[in-house]
């Protein structure tokens, strides 16, 4: 079975741009968890999609938004990024979430603005 | 709200001696406990999880944790380090109620030769 992919590995952005990542979780996964990581803030939880919608959220501006498709791929996007934006972004997939429910992590995506 | 703290942000053991990587945790209900383990450029790999079935919690690559009520405690062990185990560790929490997992700041574990 795949393992949670994530689109792109890499990326290279300008201050004031937008930039949207995808997130492919593990077949018969509903659950699809984004985090950023920082050394500075560790991994923070930006918010959670179960069956396209928005279960929970962390205390992000905004700015930061995602979604989830039927397929239960998701896609997370930045408006007018900042320096500030710049971390690895973690995509995380589970069965359904909460209960203990083991979460299963992409290599993530590494953000660089400039 | 729930948050787990773990103390020492790097830990140095040399190859074959103990490894004790602490976490505790806060919850204001029966928590469920975890320890992933990061390699450099990599995502996060689950090493074990705490679910309230059994207080030793057995892992991979040979790594146990232990659920301690009392002390709000659940720390990671092995009883001899190899090298490969150079790597980051983070305790993590999340409720029963939703999929809201808390990572806490890492530990960076060195082994020496």
């Amino acid at each position: 079975k795949a393992g949670v992919t994530q689109t792109p590995r890499y990326l290279i952005k300008t201050r004031g741009q937008q930039v949207t990542l995808s997130c492919s979780p593990i077949s018969g996964h509903r659950s699809v968890s984004w985090y950023q990581q920082t050394p500075g803030q560790g991994l923070q939880f930006l918010f959670e999609y179960f069956s396209e919608t928005q279960r929970n959220k962390g205390n992000f501006p905004g700015r930061f938004s995602g979604r989830q498709f039927s397929n239960s791929r998701s896609e997370m996007n930045v408006s007018t990024l900042e320096l500030g934006d710049s971390a690895l972004y973690l995509c995380a997939s589970s069965l359904v979430g909460g209960s203990g429910d083991e979460q299963y992590f992409g290599p993530g995506t590494r953000l660089t603005v400039t | 709200a729930q948050s787990v703290t773990q103390l020492g942000s790097h830990v140095s053991v040399s190859e074959g001696a103990l490894v004790l990587l602490r976490c505790n945790y806060s919850s204001s209900v029966p928590p469920y406990l975890f320890w992933y383990v990061q390699y450099p450029n990599q995502g996060l790999q689950l090493l074990l999880k705490y679910t309230s079935a059994a207080t030793l919690v057995k892992g991979i690559n040979g790594f146990e944790a232990e659920f301690k009520k009392s002390e709000t405690s659940f720390h990671l062990t092995k009883p001899s380090a190899h090298m490969s185990d150079a790597a980051e560790y983070f305790c993590a929490v999340s409720s029963n109620t939703a999929n809201d997992m808390r990572f806490g700041a890492g530990t960076r574990l060195t082994v020496k030769p």
